[in-house]
């Protein structure tokens, strides 16, 4: 009965190839978010969504996009990885912005 | 400047020790303090929101409490299981998004 799901949960790429990170919620939340969170690090936002509204937050690299299809998916694409993007990527829903976030179970991506 | 900041960073514990973890917060104005719980491989989970000064949340052995400048996750008679990194998060008013601070690294000892 998960309901933030996250796949893959491990993600190898090379560097510089494309990857895309995905997550689906069961929740039916009006927002969701992408974090990255790297080892003993406090998790990063990078973008959030209300319903279709795009949220880039000032300091996300160029390198990051992101797409919101439909209510229940939500797509991290990095164009261009290189050895600094390696993290575990967290996706989040809530409610509205002002209630708690309930996470997925995250993709760690490493780089080779 | 640092907005969220937890102390300590590790904690080691006996199991049945109680104790308290701490996340002080610098914001113009507080929209919600949130707690949350992260296994090693894990996203975080869910534990506390709390809104106003003096406000208390309890859940078993965990208890959340709220001044104008910290938080604090008090913990029971601990249990090896209660072992995690626990994180804190902060709303200012009028933002969207979380400021998280770097978490508490619990280990309870049986």
């Amino acid at each position: 009965d998960a309901m933030v799901i996250q796949n893959p949960r491990y993600q190898v790429t090379q560097f510089g190839k494309p990857v895309t990170l995905s997550c689906s919620q069961t929740l039916n939340h009006n927002v969701m978010y992408w974090y990255q969170q790297k080892s003993s690090q406090a998790p990063k936002l990078l973008f959030h969504y209300y319903d279709k509204d795009f949220n880039n937050e000032a300091d996300t690299p160029d390198n990051f996009q992101s797409r919101r299809p439909n209510t229940s998916f939500c797509f991290l694409d990095i164009r261009s990885p290189g050895l600094g993007d390696a993290a575990m990527y967290l996706c989040a829903t809530s409610r509205e912005w002002d209630q708690p976030q309930h996470f997925g179970d995250g993709t760690r991506l490493s780089i080779l | 400047e640092d907005q969220v900041t937890q102390s300590p960073e590790a904690l080691r514990l006996q199991e049945g020790e109680s104790s308290s973890l701490n996340c002080s917060y610098t914001v113009s104005g507080l929209r919600g303090l949130f707690w949350y719980r992260q296994d090693p491989g894990k996203g975080p989970e869910f534990l506390f929101t709390l809104y106003s000064a003096g406000e208390e949340k309890e859940k078993e052995r965990l208890k959340a409490t709220l001044t104008k400048k910290e938080s604090f996750l008090h913990i029971t008679a601990p249990k090896p299981e209660d072992s995690a990194t626990y994180l804190c998060a902060v709303q200012e008013t009028g933002a969207n998004n979380l400021f998280f601070g770097t978490g508490t690294r619990l280990t309870v000892i049986p």
